[in-house]
């Protein structure tokens, strides 16, 4: 059964620094492209970040692009979300996503984990 | 970038109605389109994917269909299961671009 189990949330102030991880299990990490998504509360979902397979290739959303990182250690199975100057915008639950076609980068997302809610405020 | 719009935002409807989402893509987008359902609280769920297919376990009452700009999603006969937000997504081009969603509510 694929799982995929995010962790990392939490308060932080704005202009801080959180590291987001998604450990996971029941398929061959390295074959999928893996993303992020976002929804703020209240309201629809918001494509975060996306990275191939080998972790060569990476995709970023404009409201994100120069202050997120996304990475992916693939003997651990897990994938990261490493965000930097965070402001009171990046208030969301963030989803990672397993992609449906394997070594693809144009597909839809198969499998989401539950998700981790990371706050900015001060 | 291509955008991505749904109707209606909100849709009342009782069980045992055929209900009907529209997607609208400002460039044709093929047929690289997939349909999530979301219940509160919950991960978005994958239901349809290249505009027609349907996801393995997905009940037969849901069913998409179009192709380039314009996209439907179909409930055959709306069930208490039902009523959750929709979401359509473009997927290529390296982009995944989701639509407002679509709340389906009970009438």
């Amino acid at each position: 059964e694929v799982q995929l189990v995010e962790s990392g949330g939490g308060l932080v102030q704005p202009g801080g620094s959180l590291r987001l991880s998604c450990v996971a299990s029941g398929f061959t990490f390295s074959t999928y492209a893996m993303s992020w998504v976002r929804q703020a509360p209240g309201k629809g979902l918001e494509w975060v970040s996306s990275i191939s397979g080998d972790g060569a290739k990476t995709y970023y959303a404009d409201s994100v692009k120069g202050r997120f990182t996304i990475s992916r250690d693939n003997s651990k199975n897990t994938l990261y979300l490493q965000m930097n100057s965070l402001r009171a915008e990046d208030t969301a639950v963030y989803y990672c996503a397993k992609f449906g076609v394997p070594a693809a980068m144009g597909s839809y997302f198969d499998c989401w984990g539950q998700g981790t809610l990371v706050t900015v405020s001060s | 970038d291509i955008q991505m719009t749904q109707s209606p935002s909100t849709l009342s409807a009782s069980v045992g109605d055929r209900v009907t989402i529209t997607c609208r893509a400002s460039q044709s987008i093929s047929s690289w389109l997939a349909w999530y359902q979301q219940k509160p609280g919950k991960a978005p769920k994958l239901l349809i994917y290249k505009a027609s297919s349907l996801e393995s376990g997905v009940p037969s009452r849901f069913s998409g269909s179009g192709s380039g700009t314009e996209f439907t999603l179909t409930i055959s006969s709306l069930q208490p299961d039902d009523f959750a937000t929709y979401y359509c997504q473009r997927y290529n081009s390296y982009s995944w671009t989701f639509g407002q969603g679509t709340k389906v509510e009970i009438k």
